[in-house]
């Protein structure tokens, strides 16, 4: 199956600053990628689908000037925690679809990044 | 409003006995359901898809079902290993192209 990789797997940060957080298909190549969200005990949260080429799309109340999302190839997609707060703090997590599409179809998750802001 | 409902509380088994883990689910019709085991730190990983006309699904150690009428999925793990010990998720396909997960349901296999 493919393998998905993000980088960094955990940060710290000031409040008010920014991070970038990379996601990588190393097998195959991915139009769409998908970034989740995932608060403890909770229920993984679609926040957008990142579109090789083209703007993402956001999910509704997920601001899309606080999460930038860029997908500049085919296999990478970063999405960027700007002027992040502690309410940020989460376990973030990309992934993408066997067909390199929609996200209905079997995922391939990456291995998490968790986010804690100071 | 929709709903996926999983067991908050983590099922204690014994080795060597059968886990079985429920998935309700509210206001969905799925075209089909996905069964992910989650550990803990880590991302989701696929074990099993099934279909709507489908009733049954089995992959080694795990069996799903999937009764649209009762709008339930079960997921059994035969024989359970201290390694099954995870949280296990599962998610539907929706109408508006996105996977939905529920909040998960944890194992513990006790040897």
């Amino acid at each position: 199956g493919a393998v998905v990789s993000q980088h960094p797997s955990w940060v710290i940060c000031k409040s008010g600053t920014s991070v970038k957080i990379e996601c990588r298909s190393l097998d195959f190549q991915a139009t769409t990628m998908f970034w989740y969200r995932q608060f403890p005990k909770q229920s993984l949260m679609l926040m957008a689908t990142s579109n090789e080429g083209s703007k993402a799309t956001y999910e509704q109340g997920v601001e899309k000037d606080k999460f930038l999302i860029n997908h500049a190839s085919l296999t990478l997609s970063t999405l960027t925690v700007t002027s992040a707060h502690p309410e940020d703090s989460s376990f973030y997590i990309c992934s993408t679809g066997t067909s390199g599409r929609t996200s209905t179809d079997t995922q391939y998750f990456g291995p998490g990044t968790r986010l804690t802001v100071l | 409003s929709q709903k996926i409902e999983q067991n908050s509380e983590a099922l204690n088994i014994q080795e060597g006995k059968t886990a079985t883990l429920t998935c309700n689910y509210t206001n969905y019709s799925p075209a089909y359901l996905q069964w992910y085991r989650q550990d803990p730190g880590r991302g989701p990983v696929f074990l099993l898809l099934i279909r709507e006309n489908e009733k049954e699904k089995r992959k080694e150690r795990l069996k799903v079902t999937f009764d649209t009428t009762l709008k339930q999925s079960l997921f059994h793990i035969t024989a359970s290993q201290p390694a099954d010990s995870a949280t296990y998720l599962c998610a539907l396909a929706h109408g508006n192209n996105r996977l939905a997960f529920g909040k998960g349901n944890q194992v513990v296999v006790i040897p």
